[in-house]
């Protein structure tokens, strides 16, 4: 099946600071999205991002289809940013229905 | 809109009982697929269920199933529970067949085998 790698696995940050999570994965997909993992345990979207780039106030996410990669940039970090993120892609040739996710990105955000 | 939904929000069983989790999909969302989500792992993928058939199947024993009603809400049982089934098993749904595959989780249920 489908490799997904994120990196870094941790990132400490003060607020103000900009950063770039990144998203390798190993075939072709139908399907790329970013959450955000809030401590109670609810997954919240980002972006649904297959390919190309899409920006919402402080983040943009951008995806090269046909390098297999996507980044992810947060701008301005506030301290709710903090938190885990995850990259989940849905293979082409399987179920629609199914996101292989990545071992997520723990995101820290100091004042 | 309400978002998709859970039930229940947290669960306490013991080794070899049983356990139904429940999802009710976003309105007008015919997809739903469920995930098991271990402590610092990433989720990962049981079934999906679309118009009320199975589509896919992860890598789970057979003591997990599902099924998807008729209003397109949905069921996950597992039987016989081992220490290791205690997770958060989230449920996420999505309007295939609209040009997007985007899939939305609901608050998931935290189950805890004792």
């Amino acid at each position: 099946g489908i490799q997904v790698e994120q990196s870094p696995p941790d990132l400490i940050l003060q607020e103000g600071a900009n950063s770039t999570l990144r998203c390798n994965f190993s075939d072709s997909v139908n399907n790329l999205q970013w959450f955000h993992q809030n401590p109670w345990g609810q997954l919240i979207n980002l972006f649904y991002i297959p390919s190309g780039t899409k920006q919402n106030g402080r983040l943009s996410a951008t995806t090269v289809a046909t390098e297999r990669y996507s980044l992810l940039y947060i701008s301005s970090s506030q301290t709710t940013d903090s938190g885990v993120y995850f990259c989940a892609v849905g293979e082409i040739g399987t179920s629609y229905g199914k996101l292989t996710f990545g071992q997520g990105t723990i995101l820290t955000v100091h004042p | 809109d309400a978002g998709v939904t859970q039930s229940p929000t947290h669960l306490i069983k013991t080794r070899g009982q049983h356990v139904t989790l429940r999802c009710s999909p976003i309105s007008g969302h015919k997809s739903v697929s469920w995930y098991q989500q271990v402590l610092g792992q990433g989720p990962q993928f049981i079934f999906q269920y679309y118009e009320k058939e199975e589509r896919g199947r992860g890598n789970f024993p057979d003591r997990f199933s599902a099924r998807q009603f008729p209003n397109y809400s949905s069921e996950l049982n597992v039987n016989a529970l081992l220490l290791g089934d205690s997770a958060l098993y989230l449920c996420a749904s999505s309007n295939l067949g609209q040009g997007s595959y985007e899939q939305y989780f609901g608050p998931g249920t935290r189950l805890t085998v004792t």
